[in-house]
């Protein structure tokens, strides 16, 4: 049972447009949300956060919004650059941490 | 400070051996948790180890097992390996307060160990 979804697996965007990721949750329980990146070969890199008081959060070119009533998050980066295509997971916090299945970004130059 | 280190990076196995890999925490992170991370399939969670106790299990059969010894780090072993073992397990370590699990902590991953079982 997947409490957390990423359904894009994919998405291509031109260097510096705005690249959105989606994702959904299905228990209203989790308090805290974060997004991880991840580039092959390598574990997954934290890069923001977002607790369930707020319903944004920005640091540089990353801001994560989240709208509680429709259990959806989203991560916005802007400009996109090359550097950041990889694979983005979101994750939620409850009695253990649920992650999505990954996006797949692609920043074509 | 150091990030998480896992031993090794790749390991090639057989069907029916088994095996144990390794996780160094950061230093001062109470908490490890453990991940299967197959295509399609994201990051699948094993079980979190705090203070030497396993303090949640996720939906894997008994062939995985953990462990956390008393400097935070912690091994995970895979016993009778199958195919379908093949993999990328990760580690992360966060640094727990003492009311509960998470709450608003941050997980750090390692690099990752990657399976092969042939």
């Amino acid at each position: 049972d997947q409490q957390v979804k990423q359904n894009s697996p994919s998405l291509s965007v031109q260097e510096g447009r705005i690249s959105i990721l989606n994702c959904d949750y299905t228990n209203s329980m989790f308090d805290y949300f974060l997004w991880y990146k991840k580039y092959p070969a390598e574990g997954p890199t934290f890069l923001i956060s977002i607790s369930s008081i707020k319903d944004k959060n920005e640091d540089g070119r990353f801001t994560v919004f989240l709208n509680k009533s429709a259990k959806h998050l989203s991560l916005h980066i802007v400009p996109s650059q090359p550097g950041d295509s990889a694979v983005y997971f979101c994750a939620a916090s409850g009695n253990q941490f649920y992650f999505g299945t990954g996006t797949s970004l692609t920043v074509i130059p | 400070k150091a990030g998480v280190t896992q031993t090794p990076r790749y390991l090639i196995k057989t069907r029916g051996q088994q095996v144990t890999l390794s996780c160094s925490p950061i230093s001062g992170h109470r908490s490890v948790s453990w991940y299967q991370q197959t295509p399609g399939q994201g990051l699948q969670f094993l079980f979190e180890y705090f203070s030497e106790t396993q303090r949640n299990k996720g939906n894997f059969p008994g062939r995985f097992s953990g462990r956390q010894f008393s400097n935070s780090r912690s091994e995970m072993n895979v016993s009778t390996l199958e195919l379908g073992d093949s993999a990328l397990y990760l580690c992360a370590s966060s640094h727990l307060g003492e009311q509960g699990p998470f709450g608003q902590e941050t997980q750090y991953f390692g690099p990752g160990t990657r399976l092969l079982v042939l």
